[in-house]
């Protein structure tokens, strides 16, 4: 049962657009969600984290939004730049349960096109 | 600052070898973990340490066993390993926990024939 879904395998924009990346999740226990980034033959890195608490957080050009109601989250780069081309990652975590595990989705290869 | 680094970077195995992957940082965090990942799948937590002295088991622990060697150093062993092992293995570490930022290693590249 896949308790974290990213249901875009890929997604193209050209440069100085947006890009919007979602992610769905089904537990409703999760209340602390990441995004990662992975370039190819790399570890992934921490780009920004939201609390349940908040419905936005903002890092220079990425945001996240989150919609409890709804289990979803998403990802907004603006501009997107073609250094932004990675996969993503989506992660979430029960800070009731272990403060040690992470639910990841399966990621979306974005690809920013100059 | 090396931060997280894992050796070796690539491995072929024949099934039913024996292997160990060595991860260290010198960062001074106290939780480490290790995960693997497959095509078209996301990352999922082998096994961690939330601080020198402990380990747990993640998600998918069978066919590995761990150790905290030190406060730096947490290694991943396949004392038996199969096929179904074939995957990049990362090594993670934190300040206290998912909360605190986890920072990547580069990643060990596993087959198993």
């Amino acid at each position: 049962d896949q308790q974290v879904k990213q249901n875009s395998p890929s997604l193209s924009v050209q440069e100085g657009r947006i890009s919007i990346l979602n992610c769905d999740y089904t537990n409703s226990m999760f209340d602390y969600f990441l995004w990662y980034k992975k370039y190819p033959a790399e570890g992934p890195t921490f780009l920004i984290s939201i609390s349940s608490i908040k419905d936005k957080n903002e890092d220079g050009r990425f945001t996240v939004f989150l919609n409890k109601s709804a289990k979803h989250l998403s990802l907004h780069i603006v501009p997107s730049q073609p250094g932004d081309s990675a996969v993503y990652f989506c992660a979430a975590s029960h800070s009731g349960g272990s403060n040690y595990k992470l639910t990841f989705g399966k990621g979306t290869l974005l690809t920013v096109n100059p | 600052n090396a931060g997280v680094t894992q050796t070796p970077k690539f491995q072929v195995l024949k099934t039913g070898q024996s292997m160990t992957l060595q991860c260290a940082q010198d960062m001074n965090h106290n939780s480490m973990y290790w995960y693997r990942q497959d095509p078209g799948m996301g990352l999922r937590l082998i096994y961690y340490s939330a601080s020198e002295g402990t380990t747990d088991k993640g998600e998918v622990p069978n066919g590995y066993n761990v150790s905290r060697l030190n406060k730096r150093e947490f290694s991943l062993r396949l004392e038996s390993a199969a096929p179904s092992q074939t995957s990049v293995y990362f090594c993670a570490s934190s300040e206290w926990g998912i909360l605190n930022e986890q920072y990547f290693g580069p990643g060990t590249r596993l087959t198993v024939t």
